[in-house]
């Protein structure tokens, strides 16, 4: 079965960076997007950004830019959000998101990583 | 970028009652690519509706999505202990893709 397992609480300080993973399974991790996705407490749902775990090519929203890096390891079927510059705005609850193609809905969904951004 | 607003931002019915929840978006979208999803805390969301209308595999009938252009509309027929939760409208035919913001649907 498709499975999307993040990795783990994190507790930064403001300014130092974060690397969340999302560990895919049960599909061919080629053939579909990934997206991240976040959610501050108590709010609603954000994009950040998208890869091509094929070709590693992004697109992130421009909110990001600059800040954010996605990347994948084709050999582990894993792909990484890293977020720098973090400020205490940052912590929410940040998801991976499966998409068959570029404009497709979120089929599947990991459980989520809580960053929590404090001094 | 396309906002989408969703309404109400919270729903105060009874089980067996219907829900009505509206999704507005500030251009025209194209009904393919207009998504629902339901969040219940401490879960990651999951996908109800797919191309304004289309149920996702495993949604009860229940469940059904409607609109085109700007308006779209969530309405689950009858209301089932489980269904409370909130609701998110996605477009996703341009980046960056969006949300609306939510509406809750709460036990009265």
């Amino acid at each position: 079965q498709v499975q999307l397992v993040q990795s783990g609480a994190e507790v930064k300080k403001p300014g130092a960076s974060v690397k969340v993973s999302c560990k895919a399974s049960g599909y061919t991790f080629t053939s579909y997007y990934l997206h991240w996705v976040r959610q501050a407490p108590g709010q609603g749902l954000e994009w950040v950004g998208i890869i091509n775990p094929s070709t590693g090519s992004t697109t992130y929203a421009r909110k990001f830019q600059g800040r954010v890096t996605m990347t994948r390891d084709t050999s582990t079927s894993t792909v990484y959000m890293e977020l720098s510059s973090l400020r205490s705005e940052d912590t929410a609850v940040y998801y991976c998101a499966r998409a068959p193609t570029v404009n497709y809905y979120f089929d599947y969904w990991g459980q989520g990583t809580l960053v929590t951004v404090s001094s | 970028e396309i906002v989408l607003t969703q309404s109400p931002g919270t729903l105060s019915l009874s089980p067996g009652e219907r829900a009505t929840l509206s999704c507005r978006a500030s251009q025209s979208v194209s009904s393919t690519y207009l998504a629902w999803y339901q969040q219940k805390p401490g879960q990651a969301p999951r996908l109800l509706i797919y191309g304004a209308s289309s149920r996702a595999t495993g949604i009860p009938d229940r469940f059904g999505g409607s609109g085109s252009g700007t308006d779209f509309t969530l309405t689950i027929s009858r209301l089932e202990p489980e269904d409370f939760a909130v609701y998110y409208c996605q477009q996703y035919g341009s980046a960056p893709w969006t949300f609306g913001q939510g509406t809750k649907v709460e036990i009265k």
